[in-house]
């Protein structure tokens, strides 16, 4: 399958400092990106989507000014966590899915980011 | 009632068992079905994609689709403590667009 690399792969930050997470497809072309964050024992929940070029559609309820997503290449996608609270704490995961592949969508390891 | 129901366990079982590990779910759009596999603290790994009802195997691992009951399931043949992870279920529907609802997971622990 195809491989998605999260950098970095923890953080921990202070309340108040921004925090920015690269993903990036390394053997394929990512037309599209997904973030998602998972709460402990809880699903995957999108955040937003986002295709290369294009600004990223967020999912209702969703901060678009507090979670800033850049996709500006077909390989590399950037999350950034602005003023973050340590209610962001949480594990997030990018997907990277190839044009012409749609439904098949290849994660990343995920970042777990911890705010204190 | 949410979208998609999995029962989160854990499920337990001798190596060697045959797991079963369901969804139920409740929009009828729904057409696109998938399994994947989570190990702790990492990203989701596909496992199995289809789109219609009936089986769909792949060695050790059979998806099952019923639309008209809206459950899906997958099955585990011979399982392996290597299959110790969580399961989750994932679908989308036909708009053209590939967002995916997730299940909660269930955990599964295959003992020796």
């Amino acid at each position: 399958g195809a491989v998605v690399s999260q950098h970095p792969s923890w953080v921990i930050c202070k309340s108040g400092t921004s925090v920015k997470i690269e993903c990036r497809s390394l053997d394929f072309q990512a037309t599209t990106m997904f973030w998602y964050r998972q709460f402990p024992k809880q699903s995957l929940m999108l955040m937003a989507t986002s295709n290369e070029g294009s600004k990223a559609t967020y999912e209702q309820g969703v901060e678009k000014d507090k979670f800033l997503i850049n996709h500006a290449s077909l390989t590399l996608s950037t999350l950034t966590v602005t003023s973050a609270h340590p209610e962001d704490s949480s594990f997030y995961i990018c997907s990277g899915e190839e044009e012409g592949a749609t439904y098949e969508q290849y994660f990343g390891p995920g970042t777990r980011l911890t705010v204190t | 009632q949410k979208e998609v129901e999995q029962d989160p366990g854990p499920l337990s079982v001798p190596e060697g068992a045959i797991v079963s590990l369901n969804c139920t779910y409740s929009n009828s759009a729904f057409q696109y079905f998938m399994w994947y596999r989570q190990y702790s603290r990492k990203g989701p790994e596909l496992l199995m994609y289809t789109y219609s009802s009936g089986n769909k195997e792949d060695g050790r691992f059979t998806a099952q689709v019923d639309k008209s009951s809206k459950y899906i399931s997958l099955f585990i043949r011979d399982s392996q403590p290597s299959d110790s992870a969580t399961y989750l279920c994932a679908m989308s529907d036909y708009s053209g667009y590939s967002t995916l609802t997730f299940g909660k997971g269930t955990m599964l622990l295959v003992s020796p």
